[in-house]
């Protein structure tokens, strides 16, 4: 097994360039999250997907970000547009199964870093 | 909604000293489960300890932590750290309506000789 895997490992843009960014879940799992991590905001959540269908997105900036999960072996996040402010550490995640308290370990990738420079 | 509050920053702590990382909470919920993961360098983060049952002692890899919900706290401490403890742990809370975990800002340690 794997792990989840993201790639790629490190990504450099320019100011208004886009941005797109890999995740490969665990094979078998059915809960797919990404996070955004950064020193002053720490995890912050972005998006969830159940099953490939997403279910939640309210951790995401309306205008510039979406994703997507075309099949279960692989999520995207896309920022268009990007700022320097974009600039984090993007971590997906997987679980086993619907996400329910305490039954589930949520499995992270090693992250993106994103710099925009 | 729900929100985690740990102790900020950074935390130094001699080699064969003990340890421990505050982490508060505040949740609207009754049913809910508490997390810490650690997360070392260039590496992903991942479930150090859990749990959900009230005043009851989790152990593992020499960490522990209790979750008082009188109190609203789900330390973690340990007895004698190690240069291998060097991490950011992060504590986490999830109530079974929330999609995903709320995690805390993080608290780094540094372990030295």
């Amino acid at each position: 097994n794997a792990g989840v895997i993201q790639t790629p490992r490190h990504k450099v843009t320019g100011k208004g360039q886009e941005a797109t960014l890999w995740c490969e879940p665990i094979s078998g799992h059915s809960a797919v999250f990404w996070y955004r991590q950064t020193i002053v905001q720490g995890l912050e959540f972005l998006t969830y997907f159940r099953n490939q269908a997403p279910i939640d997105d309210s951790g995401m900036p309306k205008e510039r970000f979406s994703a997507q999960m075309p099949n279960q072996s692989h999520s995207t996040l896309k920022i268009q547009s990007t700022q320097p402010q974009d600039s984090a550490v993007y971590l997906c995640a997987s679980s086993f199964r619907d996400w329910g308290i305490s039954q589930n370990t949520l499995y992270f990738g090693a992250g993106t870093r994103l710099s925009v420079l | 909604g729900d929100s985690v509050t740990q102790t900020e920053g950074l935390v130094t702590v001699t080699e064969g000293l003990p340890v421990m990382l505050n982490c508060t909470y505040q949740t609207a919920y009754s049913d809910v489960a508490f997390f810490w993961y650690v997360q070392y360098l260039n590496e992903a983060p991942k479930l150090l300890l859990r749990s959900s049952t009230d005043n009851k002692r989790t152990e593992h890899q020499g960490f522990h932590a209790t979750l008082h919900k009188s109190s609203s706290s789900f330390h973690l401490q340990k007895s004698s750290v190690q240069l291998s403890d060097s991490a950011l742990y992060y504590c986490a809370l999830n109530n079974n309506y929330a999609q995903g975990l709320t995690f805390g800002l993080g608290t780094r340690v540094s372990v030295f000789p």
